[in-house]
């Protein structure tokens, strides 16, 4: 499809269980981001990667969080041990500009929603 | 104190009435302004941007105070269908790279 694309759409977890969230965004677009939308709250900033790099996860919550994109495209979000803080909306953005060239519009995917029970 | 601050609302009112948000910031260094609309349940989509000259489209006008450090956002002639949360963002360029910071959204709703 033409939009961001995320995967699984619904997970429910067991608390310390690892979970990966699989990310694929616009074709060709350069920046790409992670946040975390609890409910009834605005998305939080978890990690942002231009291409393969990843030059800011300063949002990561805990080391338990953990991101990549290796080949400038797909990007996974795991999460090892999950606890029940953990549950939330984590939405992927993409966009085409890089660094520095930031129009605003982030084309989000439909996010993956995390309990943890 | 959050990096950006809105109202969570909730706003309920009658269709056909202006109704009006504001947004608080708080990094001086903040470069580049959006509001977002959310629809319940889905993904955030770009409603429109944010310039210190204040810019309009259709029934919806964005205003920025660099100086008071906040942005409003105005819907005159409310729709049903303009039901939905209003999140407000925030960009800085820190050391080469975006950070986009959301505000928690106000939620608003629109009875007939």
């Amino acid at each position: 499809g033409a939009g961001v694309s995320q995967s699984p759409r619904y997970k429910v977890a067991k608390r310390g269980q690892d979970v990966a969230l699989r990310c694929d965004p616009i074709s060709g677009h350069v920046s790409l981001f992670w946040y975390q939308q609890a409910l009834g709250q605005g998305p939080e900033f978890l990690t942002y990667f231009q291409n393969e790099a990843q030059l800011d996860k300063s949002g990561l919550p805990s080391d338990r969080f953990f991101a990549e994109r290796p080949e400038g495209s797909v990007s996974t979000l795991k999460i090892q041990r999950t606890q029940q803080e953990d549950s939330a909306v984590y939405l992927c953005a993409s966009s085409l500009a890089g660094r520095g060239l930031f129009t605003g519009e982030l084309f989000f995917g439909e996010g993956s929603r995390l309990t943890v029970l | 104190r959050k990096e950006v601050e809105q109202d969570p609302g909730p706003f309920n009112v009658p269709e056909g009435a202006t109704v009006a948000f504001n947004c608080t910031y708080s990094n001086s260094a903040s470069q580049s302004f959006f509001w977002y609309r959310q629809d319940c349940r889905k993904e955030p989509k770009l409603l429109m941007s944010v310039y210190s000259s204040g810019n309009e489209d259709g029934r919806f006008t964005a205003q920025l105070n660099r100086a008071s450090q906040y942005i409003s956002l105005l819907i005159r002639d409310s729709k049903l269908s303009d039901s939905a949360t209003y999140l407000c963002v925030v960009t800085s360029l820190i050391q080469g790279a975006q950070k986009l910071v959301f505000g928690q959204g106000t939620r608003l709703t629109i009875n007939p």
